[in-house]
């Protein structure tokens, strides 16, 4: 079955100790990207990849960082997260970026982050 | 720049028709999207609709677009208790690598 994987679902961690959460599609896809949604703001993009070892910020990119080592992966990683990244976050890919955009995203379920 | 605006709530009993509405600012938009978000889930792609269309028909789904209010509108025929979810409309741009999300409209349906 075709679709973006994310783990874990659910994390509560403390402020500070450093957290990865993976993402991973068996699309093929070249583009992914990572977002948090949040009450009152809708989604904002954090990160994207158009292909391996291509990243760039999105629009709120503050105290995240990425890595695209291999086409399928995808990980977000918080080296020392804060309350404030306490959020619901969503990885998505598609076949290309923004300009073939007819193709849509695929999204993971979600994993929701508390930080304390 | 973008900027998508939506409502946040509508409550529509079943069977009735339901519509959610969106406005966009950047007129070089491309394409632009509806996305459904059930509870616990991730986005699903409803529809598109490509930026030199007026109207897409996709069973229960109607799509219109008046570009020049940069407003886009989504129209659910028949709504089923399934449909209770929150609504995304999206923009994207050519040669940009983003999508920009409204803040999502929620739709709760009254059996």
């Amino acid at each position: 079955e075709a679709q973006v994987t994310q783990n874990p679902r659910y994390l509560i961690t403390v402020t500070g100790k450093k957290l990865t959460v993976t993402c991973s599609q068996n699309m093929n896809h070249e583009y992914m990207s990572w977002y948090r949604q949040d009450p009152g703001l809708g989604l904002r993009q954090i990160y994207y990849s158009m292909n391996v070892e291509v990243t760039d910020k999105g629009d709120v990119p503050e105290g995240y960082k990425v890595s695209r080592k291999e086409k399928r992966n995808f990980p977000l990683i918080l080296e020392s997260p804060s309350p404030n990244q306490t959020s619901l976050y969503f990885c998505a890919s598609s076949l290309y970026g923004g300009r073939a955009s007819n193709y849509g995203y695929t999204f993971g379920s979600g994993t929701r982050l508390t930080v304390v | 720049g973008e900027d998508v605006e939506q409502s946040l709530f509508l409550s529509v009993r079943e069977g009735d028709s339901s519509v959610i509405n969106c406005t966009y600012t950047d007129s070089s938009s491309t394409y632009l999207y509806w996305y459904k978000q059930e509870p616990g889930a991730g986005l699903q792609l409803l529809t598109y609709i490509f930026s030199n269309m007026d109207m897409k028909q996709d069973q229960r789904l109607t799509v219109l677009l008046n570009k020049k209010d940069k407003h886009l509108s989504l129209r659910i025929a028949d709504t089923q208790t399934g449909d209770s979810a929150i609504y995304f409309c999206a923009e994207t741009l050519y040669g940009n690598n983003r999508l920009a999300f409204g803040k999502g409209n929620q739709v709760v349906v009254i059996p």
